[in-house]
């Protein structure tokens, strides 16, 4: 089976820093995605961890751990428009797996 | 424009009425998907083709349909045996069975 957690809902002020965090178990792993997803919108790609360690992408990080079945996204300087929904997707043997998404609300 | 589309943004079904949901891609990729999106829960897998002529069944099949007739056109057809259909229904290409590219959406909703 396939168990993806991560937290429903974060709250950080504009210009801060948030970490989101997504562990899992599943029947079989090739790689983790990030997703961000505004609300009525589709997601769009944010990264791809394959290797354990940090990927670094401007403002944004994704750190993966395989033995610890643990990832985190970083959101640095965070901006308005970064108030969205946030998925964490596991792949297998060209299925996805997704977690129900953190929520994060950016406040001025 | 190379992309995902996915026609039309809204649809409307009456009772037990089948309505199909178009997804067409101009990106060559050979695997495409369905996923469905209900409120507070994760994108949850219908069908997915790897390959024109093909497709398997994903975690939540049953009341759904598709074909996969061209590479670049995957319907999904919602049948009447599908009893909650009301739903954010996304669509995805892959060429390398890794990472997927989303279509805007159809929303679906029982009248």
């Amino acid at each position: 089976g396939q168990n993806i957690d991560q937290p429903t809902e974060m709250t950080a002020t504009e210009g801060a820093i948030v970490q989101i965090n997504c562990t899992y178990q599943t029947s079989g792993f090739n790689g983790l995605f990030w997703y961000q997803q505004h609300a009525g919108e589709a997601p769009t790609f944010l990264s791809y961890n394959v290797l354990d360690g940090l990927e670094e992408k401007g403002r944004f990080s994704s750190f993966l751990s395989r033995s610890k079945g643990y990832s985190y996204l970083l959101l640095k300087e965070l901006q308005m428009k970064d108030s969205a929904s946030y998925l964490c997707a596991v792949t297998n043997d060209y299925k996805l797996s997704f977690g129900a998404g953190t929520t994060v609300t950016v406040r001025a | 424009d190379g992309g995902i589309t996915q026609s039309p943004k809204y649809l409307f079904r009456k009772e037990g009425q089948n309505v199909t949901l178009s997804c067409e891609q101009n990106l060559n990729h050979d695997a495409m998907y369905w996923y469905r999106q209900d409120p507070g829960q994760g994108l949850r897998l219908i069908y997915y083709s790897q390959i024109v002529n093909d497709f398997q069944k994903g975690d939540i099949a049953e009341g759904y349909s598709v074909s996969r007739e061209k590479k670049e056109s995957f319907p999904l057809t919602v049948t009447s045996a599908q009893k909650n259909p009301t739903a954010f229904y996304l669509c995805a290409s892959s060429i390398d069975g890794d990472t997927q590219y989303f279509g805007p959406g159809t929303r679906l909703l029982v009248l």
